[in-house]
């Protein structure tokens, strides 16, 4: 079946700094990937949609200036949180699907994010 | 808003019952619902598609009932095993833009 992965797992930074979260389609070309951050005991929300190739498209209220979404190849997205705060502490987890309109999305594992 | 509403109380069951997790929608019918199994610390897992001209999807022991007058789908988990135990996620997708919007899911514990 189709694996997505995603690295680090887990990231503990200071407040004010940046991270990165890499998105990777291991054994498919994904022509979409999304992007969602899920807080304790809720569900996940979707911050932004980005295709290959072009500028993702961001949910109503998400900061595009402070989650900057690159999707530079068909395997790879990356979501970096930029200048991070303790509010931004979540779990953010990525998806891709390899194209039509209802083809299934398949998740990566998460990436748990802790700012100090 | 179109809202996705899942019991966020746990459901509870004995082994080898017949599990059924429940999933309301508002305002409009979707082009089809999704169900996900999620993990602790994991991402979701796509277990099964129904669209909105289904009435019923099977695999293996996993069956998923959509009525559009109900605006309700339900997830059967049947012979339910200790390994079973996680959180189910109903996911509804519009005929515009195909995006799944999740619900919160439900907590499923399958006791020995």
């Amino acid at each position: 079946g189709a694996v997505v992965s995603q690295h680090p797992s887990w990231v503990i930074c200071k407040s004010g700094t940046s991270v990165k979260i890499e998105c990777r389609s291991l054994d498919f070309q994904a022509t979409t990937m999304f992007w969602y951050r899920q807080f304790p005991k809720q569900s996940l929300m979707l911050m932004a949609t980005s295709n290959e190739g072009s500028k993702a498209t961001y949910e109503q209220g998400v900061e595009k200036d402070k989650f900057l979404i690159n999707h530079a190849s068909l395997t790879l997205s990356t979501l970096t949180v930029t200048s991070a705060h303790p509010e931004d502490s979540s779990f953010y987890i990525c998806s891709a699907k390899s194209g039509g309109t209802t083809d299934t999305q398949y998740f990566g594992p998460g990436t748990r994010l802790t700012v100090l | 808003s179109q809202k996705i509403e899942q019991n966020s109380e746990a459901l509870n069951i004995q082994e080898g019952k017949t599990a059924t997790l429940t999933c309301n929608y508002t305002n409009y019918s979707p082009a089809y619902l999704q169900w996900y199994r999620q993990d602790p610390g994991r991402g979701p897992v796509f277990l099964l598609l129904i669209r909105e001209n289904e009435k019923e999807k099977r695999k293996e022991r996993l069956k998923v009932t959509f009525d559009t007058t109900l605006k309700q789908s339900l997830f059967h988990i049947t012979a339910s095993q200790p390994a079973d135990s996680a959180t189910y996620l109903c996911a509804w997708a519009s005929g515009g833009s195909y995006i799944p919007t999740f619900g919160r899911g439900t907590s499923l514990i399958v006791h020995p």
